[in-house]
C-alpha cells in the first residue's frame, strides 16, 4: 500500500517569511495530492490540492509542487500570517479517491509574531 | 448547503463500556462516508468507509465497528472499550467515489480510563 513521509514534524517562522513542508509517498500510481489544514480545535479543511498532470499549482499564498519522478511533493507558504499557525496534512491517492487517501503524520506551523 | 455533524463531542468511558458516536450528513444524498482516528503525530488513520447503506468496508483490524442505517447516518460502535481506543475521531463525507475531497465533522475526543 502508499505510504506518506512528511517532514517536518514541527516548524516555526517569523511572521512575513515562507515556510515549505515537504512530503515523500511509495506508490507511483498515486495522482492526487491533497492539503489539509487543521487549526487548533477545528475540523482538517482542503486548503490545496494537485493532480500528476501538473507540476505546480497556486492560490494566493500558497502553492504545492509536484515531483513525479521523484515521488515527493511540497506545500509552500509566503509571507506567513499568524492565522497560518496550524497542523497541516499531507495525504496521496491512487486513483484520485477519497477512499484511497493516505495521510502524512502531520506538521504542526507555528508563525511568531 | 452540505453540513455534516458528529456526536458527541467529548466522550469519557471507562474500560469495557459499549461506545456510540454518530455522524449525519445534511444536503446530499448517497455520500461516501468514512470515520477517521487521529492519533497525536500519526495523521489520519482510515478506519472505515462506506459507499452505500449497509455497506461497509474495514481498512484496519480492530476493536471497532460502523454501521450505515440510513444514507446519511454513519455509526461507530465498539461493545467494550479498551484503553488503546483512547484517541480523536473524525467523521467525513465525500461526494463521489472518485472526488477526492473530505469534509470533516467536528471531531469527538474519546478517553477510555
Amino acid at each position: 500500500g502508499e505510504n506518506v513521509e512528511q517532514h517536518p514534524s514541527t516548524l516555526s517562522v517569523q511572521e512575513g517569511d515562507s515556510a515549505v513542508i515537504k512530503c515523500t509517498y511509495s506508490d507511483s500510481a498515486s495522482n492526487y495530492f491533497p492539503w489539509y489544514k487543521q487549526e487548533l480545535g477545528k475540523r482538517p479543511q482542503l486548503i490545496i490540492d494537485i493532480r500528476s498532470n501538473v507540476g505546480e499549482k497556486k492560490d494566493q499564498r500558497i502553492a504545492v509542487t509536484l515531483n513525479k519522478t521523484a515521488k515527493h511533493f511540497s506545500l509552500h507558504i509566503t509571507e506567513t500570517q499568524p492565522e497560518d499557525s496550524a497542523v497541516y496534512f499531507c495525504a496521496a491517492s491512487e486513483g484520485g479517491s477519497a477512499r484511497q487517501l493516505t495521510f502524512g503524520s502531520g506538521t504542526q506551523l507555528t508563525v511568531l509574531p | 448547503s452540505q453540513t455534516i455533524h458528529q456526536w458527541p463531542a467529548t466522550l469519557v468511558q471507562p474500560v469495557g463500556s459499549p461506545l456510540s458516536l454518530e455522524c449525519t450528513v445534511e444536503g446530499t444524498s448517497n455520500p461516501n462516508l468514512y470515520w477517521y482516528r487521529q492519533a497525536a503525530g500519526r495523521g489520519l488513520q482510515l478506519l472505515f468507509y462506506s459507499v452505500g447503506i449497509g455497506q461497509i468496508s474495514s481498512e484496519v483490524p480492530q476493536n471497532l465497528s460502523a454501521s450505515r442505517p440510513q444514507d446519511r447516518q454513519f455509526i461507530l460502535s465498539s461493545k467494550k472499550l479498551l484503553l488503546s481506543d483512547s484517541g480523536f475521531y473524525l467523521c467525513a463525507w465525500s461526494a463521489d467515489y472518485n472526488t477526492g475531497e473530505l469534509f470533516f465533522g467536528e471531531g469527538s475526543r474519546l478517553t477510555v480510563l
